[in-house]
């Protein structure tokens, strides 16, 4: 199956400071997507990635940065952390064309 | 607005049961859909897509859409502890290379 590692598995961070999750995937897959979960708004989309050093805002890109330096590779990077983004935090790849997503195990953030 | 609206918010089912899940699409650019289901602790996994009207069974899993009214549900028949999970409904602008927009899920309990 294919494979989507994020680290770390849970973080906690300080109001006003800087946060990088990480998010690795083997399958090949050209397409990359940053989510977040909130008891009660489901899963919402950040940012996502159609190819190497290119990224698109999702539905709620205010507050995080995204990167993709690489097919493999894409990040979520929080430049000022705040309170409201405590969330578990979801990265996902999938194929050129193909809406099956594969997610990876989520990074649980607490900012504090 | 929510632009994939799920209901119900949770569902109680007894072992060997049928659960109905249902979800609406406020945005009628929102046509092709998609369930998704997580266990706790997990990321989310796909569980099959539904593009056309009418019906679409997979195994104990069968999907109903309609698109004059973009509603869509899940019919779980012979219910199992191991389905027990949250329930996403998720809707693409098009089939094929646009990112996924997620309801706000349905919590299944099956009990033995």
């Amino acid at each position: 199956e294919a494979a989507v590692t994020q680290s770390p598995r849970s973080k906690v961070a300080v109001t006003g400071g800087k946060v990088t999750l990480s998010c690795h995937q083997t399958n090949n897959h050209d397409y990359m997507y940053w989510y977040r979960q909130d008891t009660g708004h489901g899963l919402r989309l950040i940012h996502y990635s159609y190819v190497a050093d290119s990224t698109e805002k999702g539905d709620i890109p205010d507050g995080y940065k995204a990167s993709r330096p690489s097919q493999e590779n894409f990040s979520l990077i929080l430049e000022l952390a705040s309170l409201s983004q405590t969330a578990v935090y979801f990265c996902a790849s999938s194929d050129r064309g193909n809406e099956r997503l594969f997610f990876g195990h989520g990074t649980k953030l607490s900012v504090l | 607005q929510q632009k994939v609206q799920q209901s119900p918010e949770s569902l109680s089912v007894p072992e060997g049961g049928m659960a109905s899940l249902n979800c609406t699409s406020s945005d009628r650019n929102f046509q092709y859909f998609w369930w998704y289901r997580q266990h706790s602790g997990e990321g989310p996994k796909a569980l099959m897509s539904i593009f056309s009207d009418g019906d679409k069974k997979e195994g104990r899993f069968t999907a109903h859409l309609n698109k004059a009214s973009l509603h869509v549900s899940l019919h779980i028949r012979d219910s199992q502890p191991s389905d027990s999970a949250l329930y996403f409904c998720a809707a693409s602008e098009q089939q094929g290379g646009r990112a996924l927009i997620f309801g706000t899920g349905t919590t299944v309990s099956v009990s033995p």
